[in-house]
């Protein structure tokens, strides 16, 4: 089975910028959460999809969204970026459903750097 | 928000030696996990540990959960250079609908050969 694929790896934006970050889980999870991990502030959860909607959102601004298609990809956005979105995001995916009790597969994750 | 912490924060030891790392967390939990990392780069799975349960081993690592102090603790035994990472605890919230994990601060390890 291929594992969780996250595209792009790196990326540099400019401030004000937009990005969006793909994810692709393994196939037939339909479970796909986010995560950004920052130096200061560690890993950190942003939101949880399954079966194409949000299902748990962390603590972040609204500039922070995403969204999961009908194949369980997810993508999310960060619109108006800040220097302090430089970041790991890292893409998990699981089984999802009523199995609680499963680990966790994640992707190498896209380093997002702002200047 | 972080559930809790981990210590210690860095540990450095030989090669052949056990080294210990400590989670606790603040909440009622559906499980604990323990992931690793190697150089920022994503996590791998390790061991889940169900609220139920109190020790459980998987090859050379063993962890231990008392939900009565809200603490875990992962031990790998005759460590190796290749164990050298970053280690994380991360909870699944009792009664959370989904999978969210909650990730402590994480412990560096660092194993010299």
């Amino acid at each position: 089975k291929a594992g969780v694929t996250q595209t792009p790896r790196y990326l540099i934006k400019t401030r004000g910028q937009q990005v969006t970050l793909s994810c692709s889980p393994i196939s037939g999870h339909r479970s796909v959460s986010w995560y950004q991990q920052t130096p200061g502030q560690g890993l950190q959860f942003l939101f949880e999809y399954f079966s194409e909607t949000q299902r748990n959102k962390g603590n972040f601004p609204g500039r922070f969204s995403g969204r999961q298609f009908s194949n369980s990809r997810s993508e999310m956005n960060v619109s108006t970026l800040e220097l302090g979105d430089s970041a790991l995001y890292l893409c998990a995916s699981s089984p999802g459903g009523g199995q609680r009790n499963t680990e966790a597969f994640f992707g190498q994750g896209t380093r997002l750097t702002v200047v | 928000s972080q559930q809790g912490e981990e210590d210690p924060q860095a540990l450095s030891i030989q090669e052949g030696e056990n080294a210990t790392m400590n989670c606790s967390y603040k909440t009622s939990i559906n499980n604990l996990q323990w992931y690793r990392q190697n150089s920022g780069r994503g996590l791998v799975h390790l061991i889940l540990i169900r609220s139920n349960e109190r020790e459980k081993h998987s090859g050379r690592l063993r962890v231990t959960l008392d939900t009565s102090k809200k603490s875990s603790s992962l031990l790998i035994t005759a460590s190796r250079a290749a164990d050298t990472a970053s280690y994380f605890c991360a909870t699944v919230i009792l009664n959370n609908a989904g999978n969210m994990l909650t990730f402590g601060g994480g412990t560096r390890l660092m194993v010299k050969p």
